[in-house]
């Protein structure tokens, strides 16, 4: 089985800007949550989707958005960026069905750098 | 709210030698423990949970309640055990998001 990816794997945007991140999960994984990894922070969860619909958002601005499409990929938005953003973007997938067995699956990420 | 702990950010030990990564959490319910470890150049990846009280490269968990602690130990450590390791919390419930403590980096020194 193929793992989750994500693209692009690396991003230079400037403060202002808008960038979109996407994720395509584990093939069956109808989950897909986001997290922030910064040094200062370390790993922050930022939202979780299921079946094209939010399930739990972390504390993060209205600036940062998502959503999920039928086929479960996942894109992630962030508005208006600041430096504070510069971030490892990480995207996982678990198979929301095997509840029991729970288990998140992450991606290589997106190092996003605003400048 | 919940939160993780982890008092060691860097952690050498020698190889054979024991390793503990200590790991404490803080949530009012019956949380889900898990330990993540990234190596290097690879993504991060599930090392072991609680609930299923099994070892994984030699690696054992215990959740301790009382102490509301989830230590990580190894009796031999091996060199290819230096790593990033994350001790993660899932509340109970339908919540699906992890909790991160702030990682300890083990280096295991030939």
């Amino acid at each position: 089985k193929a793992g989750v990816t994500q693209t692009p794997r690396y991003l230079i945007k400037t403060r202002g800007q808008q960038v979109t991140l996407s994720c395509s999960p584990i093939s069956g994984h109808r989950s897909v949550s986001w997290y922030q990894q910064t040094p200062g922070q370390g790993l922050q969860f930022l939202f979780e989707y299921f079946s094209e619909t939010q399930r739990n958002k972390g504390n993060f601005p209205g600036r940062f958005s998502g959503r999920q499409f039928s086929n479960s990929r996942s894109e992630m938005n962030v508005s208006t960026l600041e430096l504070g953003d510069s971030a490892l973007y990480l995207c996982a997938s678990a198979n929301y069905l095997r509840d029991s067995a729970y288990e998140q699956y992450f991606g290589p990420g997106t190092r996003l750098t605003v400048t | 709210a919940q939160r993780v702990t982890q008092p060691e950010k860097l952690l050498s030990v020698f190889k054979g030698a024991p390793v503990e990564l200590k790991c404490n959490y803080s949530y009012s319910g019956s949380p889900e423990l898990f330990w993540y470890v990234q190596y290097s150049r690879q993504r991060l990846q599930l090392l072991l949970r609680h609930i299923s009280r099994e070892s994984i490269k030699g690696f054992t968990a215990d959740l301790n309640k009382g102490e509301t602690s989830f230590h990580l130990k190894k009796p031999f450590a091996q060199e290819e055990d230096s790593a990033m390791y994350y001790c993660a919390l899932r509340r109970s419930g339908s919540a699906r998001q992890l909790t991160f403590g702030s990682g300890t980096q083990l280096t295991v020194l030939p």
